[in-house]
């Protein structure tokens, strides 16, 4: 079965500085990958998604996520983190084979300081 | 609409109460998805409807749970005879087509929370 790991619950970064989010995983194949991310009271965004081809993805809101298969990982990064990018953030596996139905990780709470 | 809607937004019931949260998809949307997202942790699948259809129902965690799409648009999530494990949130998403004919991005209404007391 399919899981994800994110290993930080909370990260705080100051505004302007760069950013990572963690994010490990565990699939027998290839895995579809995708980060999304919740506002307060808003439902799940999708930011980015890896399916083949190209390891770094870019996504909207100037975030982007590399691939790496030798350490089962897909990082999210931003280079300069904004006030309105705090929020949670989710990294999730879709099974190959047609389903696409993301397995979800816990979540990492963004938070940015002025 | 331009979104997904879901209603009511927040829901509170006491223990063994029935409960109905309604989930407007976006219009020409076929793919219908439930989640339950527990506090502090991310959405899991509950089921998922194709048109009418109800193509997976896996992810449901008891015979108390039930989900309907009747005419293929609107669709209603049921718990019946409420516990306090089920407080959470309900996200809706839908997408324009299933899967297997290629991936298409799912779109997430706002959740209903739902407190059991």
């Amino acid at each position: 079965a399919q899981s994800v790991t994110q290993p930080d619950i909370h990260i705080t970064v100051s505004e302007g500085a760069s950013l990572e989010l963690r994010c490990n995983y565990s699939y027998g194949a290839t895995p579809y990958l995708f980060w999304y991310v919740q506002s307060p009271g808003q439902g799940l965004q999708l930011l980015l998604k890896y399916f083949s081809g190209d390891t770094l993805v870019q996504g909207i809101k100037g975030f982007e996520a590399e691939f790496k298969r030798s350490q089962s990982s897909f990082n999210l990064r931003k280079p300069s983190v904004h006030w309105s990018d705090a929020a949670e953030y989710f990294c999730a596996v879709g099974a190959t084979g047609g389903s696409y139905i993301p397995t979800f990780g816990r979540g990492t709470s963004l938070i940015v300081h002025p | 609409g331009a979104g997904v809607s879901q209603s009511p937004r927040y829901k509170v019931a006491k223990r063994g109460q029935d409960v109905a949260l309604r989930c407007d998809p976006i219009s020409g949307h076929v793919s219908l998805f439930w989640y339950q997202q527990a506090l502090g942790q991310g959405p899991e699948f509950l089921t998922y409807f194709q048109n009418e259809a109800q193509l997976d129902k896996s992810g449901l965690p008891s015979d108390r749970f039930f989900a309907e799409r009747p005419e293929g648009s609107v669709s209603t999530l049921k718990i019946q005879r409420t516990q306090q494990e089920d407080s959470a949130v309900y996200l809706c998403a839908s997408s324009l087509r299933t899967s297997g004919g290629g991936y298409n991005e799912q779109f997430f209404g706002p959740g209903t929370r739902l407190t059991v007391l």
